[in-house]
């Protein structure tokens, strides 16, 4: 059964850095585009970051590039997001979410149960 | 970036309706449309992918149509476990610095 778990969320002052993780199993990690995704309170879906398999190919949403950075270990099964100069706006449960790829298709089969970030003094 | 727009942004129905929601695209993305469910403190759920491609395990109730800019998701015959929202993502501007989401449909209780 695929799984990924997110963890690593929590309350941080604004200016501060928190690092996200997400454990991926159930599936070969390292064949598999990651992505994510983030989700303001009572707001809608925001894509974050991409990551290829192998970690050579990184995207990011201009919203924060520059302070967040994608990572993954593929020996620990295991997807990060590395974010710095937080601020409130930053404030969202993240989802780490799995691509797969098809015929005029690219979309995200399964995703994780979220963390939640709060950005807040 | 390409734009998504849903409508409604929100809709009540009953039990047993048949329920339509429409995407639109700011530009043309082919059948690079995908559909979401997501209910309340859960993650998003894949349903359709390429406009039309039913996710394995999703009820057959569930149906995508269109191509080029606009787009529907139907259900058949609404359930209780469908009330939700419902959200569209076009993934036609690959490499995926561009996926964008549409704003959402809430679907709830008549």
């Amino acid at each position: 059964e695929v799984q990924l778990v997110e963890s690593g969320g929590g309350l941080v002052q604004p200016g501060g850095s928190l690092r996200l993780s997400c454990a991926a199993s159930g599936f070969t990690f390292s064949s598999y585009e990651m992505n994510w995704v983030r989700q303001a309170p009572g707001k809608g879906l925001e894509w974050v970051s991409y990551i290829s398999s192998s970690g050579s190919t990184i995207y990011y949403a201009d919203s924060v590039k520059g302070r967040f950075t994608i990572s993954r270990d593929n020996a620990k099964n295991s997807l990060y997001l590395q974010m710095n100069s937080l601020r409130a706006e930053d404030t969202a449960v993240y989802y780490c979410a799995r691509v797969r790829w098809g015929i005029s298709a690219y979309y995200f089969d399964y995703w994780g149960q979220g963390t939640l970030v709060t950005v807040s003094s | 970036d390409i734009q998504m727009t849903q409508s409604p942004s929100s809709l009540s129905a009953s039990v047993g309706d048949r329920v339509t929601i429409t995407c639109r695209a700011s530009q043309s993305i082919s059948s690079y449309l995908n559909w979401y469910q997501q209910k309340p403190g859960k993650a998003p759920k894949l349903l359709i992918y390429a406009a039309s491609s039913l996710q394995s395990g999703v009820p057959s109730r569930f149906s995508g149509s269109g191509s080029g800019t606009d787009f529907t998701l139907t259900i058949s015959s609404l359930q209780p476990e469908d009330f939700a929202t419902y959200y569209c993502q076009q993934s036609y501007s690959t490499p995926p610095e561009r996926i964008t989401f549409g704003p959402g449909t809430k679907v709830d209780i008549k």
